[in-house]
């Protein structure tokens, strides 16, 4: 059964850059062709993508957060990671990473806290 | 503000039937598969239903899905105390090239 796990700083300052790793477990990143991706849900509010990115390196992100994020594979870690540049308190969310393309998610982690500090 | 529209709650008491909508356009719903999550409290969102009206290994048929146009519906029938969760939509856009979701509906079992 596929596992993800959330990991990384819990408290960024504004402007800062907040860093997230998801490591894989009980599956290879690189089988099939499932990219692997973000989703964050603010608090009182609902789900927004982040984006994804194949294993290959190809990469889809949400337009309204392009200009600051970052997504890239370690394949000999089994994890993919999360930059988001120039944080704000409006990042602050529960954030998840996921597998899937399209709006297809099947496997999720169970989510950490980020929290914007001014 | 969400590119999906659902409304923000809805209730019901047990063995009800309850639906959700999720209003869309047809750059979305109008014109790719439609998806719904469950998020039970504390806990990650997970799939609930698929391509419209098709349910992963697990979910019971009490759950189901149906799109019509550029809106789609998630109906649970027979009401369950352990259906309380939060519900979002979503569905890929082709004009902005990105997945959208709805605003979540939270049901609420009276």
């Amino acid at each position: 059964q596929l596992q993800m796990q959330e990991s990384g700083s819990g408290l960024v300052k504004a402007s800062q850059t907040l860093s997230l790793t998801c490591a894989v477990s009980g599956g290879s990143i690189t089988s099939g062709a499932y990219p692997w991706g973000w989703i964050r849900r603010p608090p009182g509010k609902g789900l927004e993508w982040i984006g994804y990115i194949y294993h290959s390196g190809s990469t889809y992100y949400n337009p309204s957060l392009k200009s600051r994020v970052t997504m890239s594979v370690d394949m000999s870690k089994n994890q993919f990671s999360l930059k988001l540049s120039s944080v704000t308190a409006a990042d602050t969310a529960v954030y998840y990473c996921v597998r899937g393309a399209v709006a297809h998610f099947d496997y999720w982690g169970q989510g950490t806290l980020v929290t914007v500090s001014s | 503000q969400s590119v999906l529209t659902q409304p923000p709650s809805a209730s019901g008491t047990p063995g009800q039937r309850v639906t959700i909508s999720c209003s869309g356009s047809s750059s979305n719903i109008g014109s790719n598969y439609v998806y719904w999550y469950q998020q039970l409290p504390g806990t990650a969102p997970k799939l609930l239903i698929y391509w419209n009206n098709q349910r992963p290994s697990g979910v019971p048929d009490r759950f189901s899905g149906s799109k019509s146009g550029t809106s789609a519906s998630l109906a649970i029938s027979g009401l369950r105390s352990e259906d309380e969760a939060d519900y979002h939509c979503a569905a890929w856009d082709d004009s902005l090239t990105g997945v959208v979701f709805g605003g979540g509906t939270k049901v609420t079992v009276l």
